[in-house]
C-alpha cells in the first residue's frame, strides 16, 4: 500500500514556541492531504484539508492563524502550531488520499511543557 | 448526537472467541464505510471497507444496514495480535471527501 510518513514522530517544546509537522506521500503524488488530531481516549478529529497549491479548509473551531498549514507541492504538506501552549499537546496524524484511499502518516506526539 | 457512535468496551475475549462490534451513524448522506483499526499510539490502518452487500476479508466480516443506519464487525476465531481498538469511519463524499471517526472499541483478546 501507499506509504505516508510524518517528521518529527515526537517533539517536547517550550510553551510560546512554534513546530513545523512534515506530511510526505512518498510514493504517489497527493492533491490532497489531511491533518487530524487525537486527544488521549478520543477519536480522531479533522482539524483540516490540505489542498496542493490552494489555501487550506479548516473545519470549525480550528485556529487557521494558530494551525498554518502549507501544501506547496504533491508530495509535502506541513502543519505548524503557532505559539504552542500545554492544551495543544496532543497526536497529530496527517493522511493524504490516493484514488479512494486514505493512507495515514505515523502520527506525530506533541508535548508542550 | 455524535455522528458515528461505538461502544467503547473494552471486549475482553478469549483467544478463538468471536466478537461483534457496532456502529451507528448520523448522517444519512454518508456514502463510504469503513473499519479501521489503531493500536496504542499508532497511526489508524484500513482493516476493510463496508460494502451494502456485506463483505468477508478472513476471519473478518463487516455488513452495512443503510436503513437503520448500522454498520457491523464480526470477528471470528480472535487471535491475541487482534487486540487493538476498533475504528468505524464513514466518509461524507463531496468537496472535501470528509473521513469521520467513531471513538473506537477496544478489544483485548487474552490467552
Amino acid at each position: 500500500g501507499a506509504v505516508v510518513s510524518q517528521h518529527p514522530s515526537r517533539v517536547i517544546c517550550k510553551s510560546g514556541t512554534s513546530v513545523k509537522i512534515e506530511c510526505r506521500s512518498l510514493d504517489f503524488q497527493a492533491t490532497t492531504m489531511f491533518w487530524y488530531r487525537q486527544f488521549p481516549k478520543q477519536s480522531l478529529m479533522l482539524m483540516a484539508t490540505s489542498n496542493e497549491g490552494s489555501k487550506a479548509t479548516y473545519e470549525q473551531g480550528v485556529e487557521k492563524d494558530k494551525f498554518l498549514i502549507n501544501h506547496a507541492s504533491l508530495t509535502l504538506s506541513t502543519l505548524t502550531v503557532t505559539s504552542a501552549h500545554p492544551e495543544d499537546s496532543s497526536f497529530y496524524i496527517c493522511s493524504a488520499r490516493d484514488l479512494q484511499t486514505q493512507y495515514f502518516g505515523p502520527g506525530t506526539r506533541l508535548l508542550v511543557l | 448526537r455524535k455522528e458515528v457512535e461505538q461502544d467503547p468496551g473494552p471486549f475482553n475475549v478469549p483467544e478463538g472467541a468471536t466478537v461483534a462490534f457496532n456502529c451507528t451513524y448520523s448522517n444519512s448522506a454518508s456514502q463510504s464505510f469503513f473499519w479501521y483499526r489503531q493500536d496504542c499510539r499508532k497511526e489508524p490502518k484500513l482493516l476493510m471497507s463496508v460494502y451494502s452487500s456485506g463483505n468477508e476479508d478472513g476471519r473478518f466480516t463487516a455488513q452495512l444496514n443503510r436503513a437503520s443506519q448500522y454498520i457491523s464487525l464480526l470477528i471470528r476465531d480472535s487471535k491475541l495480535s487482534d487486540s487493538a481498538t476498533y475504528l468505524c469511519v464513514v466518509n461524507i463524499e463531496g468537496s472535501t471527501d470528509k473521513l469521520i471517526f467513531g471513538t473506537g472499541t477496544r478489544l483485548q483478546v487474552f490467552p
